[in-house]
């Protein structure tokens, strides 16, 4: 079983939808969590960071259910310049590595 | 603003070459990354450098070397290129180690034949 795990998509919504995205992990000692976002043959960017109270940044909401072992992003009012591959990273209690799970890919369609 | 660049961002080479893949960051962090990624793989990491001449392998450092001579500069050597380091190679820097947002350069899409 990996690490973390994601749905590759892709998920084809319409402009302005809502659109959420899970990924779940195997390592109960996970102790940081992010969501990046790459766009086509472009590096990864962060989107933001997972807090454990969950998290909003405009019309992006992170959540992080450590009992089920999973984050998640939502996305409302989808706008086509958010179509891109969103990343989830997790970090382990106690090392220094961050854990990419593979990406779902977002196309927004007009 | 974060800055990491990469020497190249396309780069062909033949089998059997030694290949040199360099990063730069320009915000004085400690920890520096390279990763490779690959369709359906994600990234996954090869080297890992916490301080100046220090370098951790991470998950596939078969084939690859790393040198951290001077903080602000990681570089990423194939030390005879093979048909299977076809990939796209990109670099990170974080300041603090397991807690902090990574940034990355462009990335070198590196082809060998």
């Amino acid at each position: 079983r990996k690490e973390v795990e994601q749905d590759p998509g892709p998920f084809n919504v319409p402009e302005g939808a809502t659109v959420a995205f899970n990924c779940t992990y195997s390592n109960s000692a996970s102790q940081s969590f992010f969501w990046y976002r790459q766009d086509c043959r472009k590096e990864p960017k962060l989107l933001m960071s997972v807090y454990s109270s969950g998290n909003e940044d405009g019309r992006f909401t992170a959540q992080l259910n450590r009992a089920s072992q999973y984050i998640s992003l939502l996305i409302r009012d989808s706008k086509l310049s958010d179509s891109a591959t969103y990343l989830c990273v997790v970090i382990n209690s106690g090392t220094y590595k961050y854990i990419f799970g593979t990406g779902t890919r977002l196309k927004v369609l007009a | 603003d974060v800055k990491v660049t990469q020497s190249s961002r396309y780069l062909v080479k033949r089998t059997g070459e030694k290949v040199f893949l360099e990063c730069v960051q320009d915000m004085d962090h400690e920890n520096m990354f390279w990763y490779r990624q690959d369709p359906g793989l994600g990234l996954r990491l090869i080297y890992f450098s916490y301080d100046v001449k220090m370098k951790e392998k991470g998950d596939i450092p078969e084939g690859y070397s790393v040198s951290r001579e001077k903080k602000e500069r990681f570089s990423l050597i194939l030390e005879s290129a093979s048909t299977n380091q076809t990939s796209m190679y990109l670099c990170a820097s974080s300041l603090f180690t397991g807690t902090d947002t990574q940034y990355f350069g462009p990335g070198t899409r590196l082809t060998v034949l």
